[in-house]
């Protein structure tokens, strides 16, 4: 297995407050996603990095912020959660040659 | 916009059976496609990667094919088995724009002992 660990696993916070997800891989691989995964709408990105403070928009970015001060590591902010970002939350990473992904394991976050 | 397809979303066979999973994309210039395989309340776990200069690619039981001209991949499981059952995504990267996947919503397979 790809060596990606995602914290928490599961969070319920309320309407309003911030969330910080963690992804941290030890591969050392270039890039790394953020994805949500809903029902009806599968997976969509919602930001990505290409390298250390290197990153750019996905399709549904809106309400979301990323950082990455480190290779290994690549956080997902929700600023004020809202009850839409219910979902479940996928980090990836890829190298830069085969761009093939790997997935951690995922966050279950409720926003209530 | 490139949009992926998976038909059927659901699909039951008995075990032992030979069965095709389906994959349709809009937009021929891709740089690769993927296939994953899901688990309940599991992460994705990466099957096959094919690139686009390649027609197929195969690990034990399973056979990935791309045809880009037509805008098809298929997923050949030979022998199927219970552990099989998950739902399968494929995913496409765009040429120009290959670091980014784009998801099918997935085909969930039923292998029935």
């Amino acid at each position: 297995d790809a060596g990606i660990t995602q914290s928490p696993r599961h969070k319920v916070t309320e309407t309003g407050t911030p969330v910080t997800l963690r992804c941290h891989q030890t591969e050392n691989h270039r890039y790394m996603y953020w994805y949500r995964q809903d029902p009806g709408h599968g997976l969509r990105l919602i930001h990505y990095s290409y390298g250390v403070k290197d990153t750019d928009k996905g399709e549904v970015s809106d309400g979301y912020s990323v950082s990455r001060s480190k290779t290994e590591d690549f956080l997902l902010t929700l600023e004020s959660a809202t009850s839409s970002q219910t979902s479940v939350y996928f980090c990836a990473i890829s190298p830069d040659d085969s761009y093939e992904q790997y997935f951690g394991p995922g966050t279950r976050l409720t926003v209530t | 916009k490139q949009e992926v397809t998976q038909i059927p979303a659901a699909l039951s066979v008995p075990e032992g059976e030979n069965l095709v999973l389906n994959c349709s994309f809009t937009d021929s210039a891709i740089y690769n496609l993927q296939w994953f395989r899901q688990d309940p309340g599991k992460g994705l776990t990466s099957l096959l990667l094919i690139q686009s200069s390649q027609r197929e690619q195969t690990s034990g039981r399973l056979n990935a094919s791309l045809d880009k001209s037509s805008g098809r991949s298929t997923l050949y499981i030979a022998a199927s088995q219970p552990g099989d059952s998950a739902t399968y995504l494929c995913a496409v990267a765009a040429q120009g724009g290959s670091e980014k996947l784009v998801f099918g919503k997935g085909t969930k397979l039923t292998v029935n002992p």
